[in-house]
């Protein structure tokens, strides 16, 4: 079946540490995107990326960084530059350009907390 | 800037009865989509229903409907017999070209509690 992996389901981060999130899609779309979401805030934008070897800043991308060296694939790595970042990260893909329009497919999220 | 508002933080409902869910949105866009997400305790965002704004027929998907009203940017979810598993989170989201992409901007969701 088709769909989108995100891995680990759950991520413990020490002080000073940076740590990758993994987002892996065989659904064959050209669209990536990474999601935060905090408790009454909603998700916002962290990066995305249209296509290989590119990608672009969200509305949130400071201490978080990104990589798309393959098509299938869209890892997170959050820095310690990031103040706070104990949140549920989602990642989502799409079809690219205006098929975006049609709706992401999202995968099942990865809980990261510093300790 | 575009904004979306989902006023309600947290609804009930009991079950086999019906529920409307809240969502008002400001763009100075004419071309745009909106869309109704579930959120269950899985975590996975589940898309329930898409509207096209320049389709003046609501969309509907089997017990779940729209009430898209473009002049007053309101887009309300209504779920008629309302189940166990409807009890998620639901988001509200607007989407619309941005220079060749089309993103999302999410409401802060509406948590939903189906009681037996």
């Amino acid at each position: 079946d088709g769909g989108i992996t995100q891995s680990p389901k759950y991520l413990f981060r020490k002080e000073g540490q940076n740590v990758t999130l993994s987002c892996e899609q065989n659904l064959n779309h050209d669209a990536m995107y990474w999601y935060r979401q905090d408790p009454g805030q909603g998700l916002r934008l962290i990066y995305y990326s249209q296509i290989v070897n590119d990608f672009q800043k969200g509305d949130i991308a400071e201490g978080y960084s990104v990589s798309r060296e393959k098509k299938e694939s869209f890892p997170l790595t959050v820095t310690s530059a990031q103040k706070n970042p104990t949140a549920f990260y989602l990642c989502a893909s799409s079809i690219r350009g205006q098929g975006a329009n049609y709706g992401y497919t999202f995968g099942s999220g990865t809980r990261l907390t510093v300790v | 800037a575009q904004t979306v508002t989902q006023s309600q933080p947290e609804m009930s409902v009991q079950e086999a009865e019906t529920v409307t869910l809240s969502c008002t949105y400001d763009t100075s866009e004419n071309n745009y989509y909106l869309f109704w997400y579930k959120q269950p305790p899985s975590r996975q965002m589940i898309l329930v229903i898409r509207q096209e704004a320049y389709k003046q027929q609501n969309a509907t998907e089997n017990r779940f409907s729209v009430n898209f009203q473009k002049a007053a940017k309101s887009f309300s979810l209504k779920i008629s017999d309302s189940q166990l598993g409807d009890t998620a989170m639901y988001f509200c989201a607007f989407m619309t070209d941005t220079s060749g992409t089309y993103k999302y901007i999410f409401g802060t969701g509406t948590r939903l509690k189906v009681l037996a």
